[in-house]
């Protein structure tokens, strides 16, 4: 199976603070995605990495990836309150947005 | 831009039932996709429309399910007869492209078979 894990499983920290959530996965791959959702919501797609991209960056999101270690990481920096949601790595093996999804990271952000 | 659109967003339905799920993808979106969260588990792929055609449904998970895009534009998914395993949410998403072009997920359809 290909499928993600995420870790930590649940993640509880201050407004302010910055939160990171990792991903693990079995098999090569050609993309990355981290998804966000909200509560009883849709998935809300965050960032996308490929296979031959270490970092990105968007406003308070970054993303780093490791092929050889098979993981990934996001970091959100100085955390909201609306950050809090579910977070999802996905990866694509042959780009044709045939995703696994890891289990997720339940963020909670305190105000 | 409509985003993905999915109807109902809850059911209820008694196990044994029929259940039919709607999707409305984005307009001009050839792909369409759905996916699945059943409970505890993970979110896993059903199936992979492009137009009306079905290009990998090798996530579907036997043949009480029915997935239908007639005319490629919105598409159905007909649980049939309803178990109590398949309680959960159904998400559909579409996409321009693929290649690594973002996908645009709906709000999902809660379903609960009791």
């Amino acid at each position: 199976s290909q499928q993600g894990e995420e870790d930590p499983q649940a993640l509880s920290i201050q407004e302010g603070e910055n939160a990171t959530m990792n991903c693990s996965y079995k098999t090569s791959i050609n993309n990355l995605q981290w998804y966000r959702q909200n509560s009883g919501r849709g998935l809300v797609h965050l960032i996308l990495i490929r296979s031959n991209e270490r970092e990105k960056h968007s406003g308070r999101l970054r993303v780093t990836l490791d092929t050889s270690k098979k993981s990934s990481s996001l970091l959100i920096t100085a955390s909201r309150a609306a950050d809090t949601a579910s977070y999802f790595c996905a990866t694509d093996r042959y780009n044709f947005n045939k995703f696994y999804f890891g289990s997720g990271t339940k963020l909670n952000v305190k105000p | 831009e409509a985003g993905v659109t999915q109807f109902p967003s809850h059911s209820v339905i008694e196990k044994g039932q029929t259940v039919t799920l709607r999707c409305d993808p984005i307009s001009g979106h050839d792909n369409l996709y759905w996916y699945r969260r059943v409970m505890g588990k993970e979110i896993k792929f059903l199936l992979h429309f492009v137009k009306e055609s079905k290009q990998d449904e090798s996530g579907m998970p036997n043949n009480r399910f029915l997935a239908e895009r007639t005319g490629g534009t919105y598409s159905t998914l007909k649980v049939q007869p309803a178990e109590l395993e398949d309680s959960g949410v159904y998400f559909c998403a579409s996409s321009r492209g693929v290649s690594g072009n973002t996908i645009y997920f709906g709000e999902g359809s809660w379903l609960t078979v009791v």
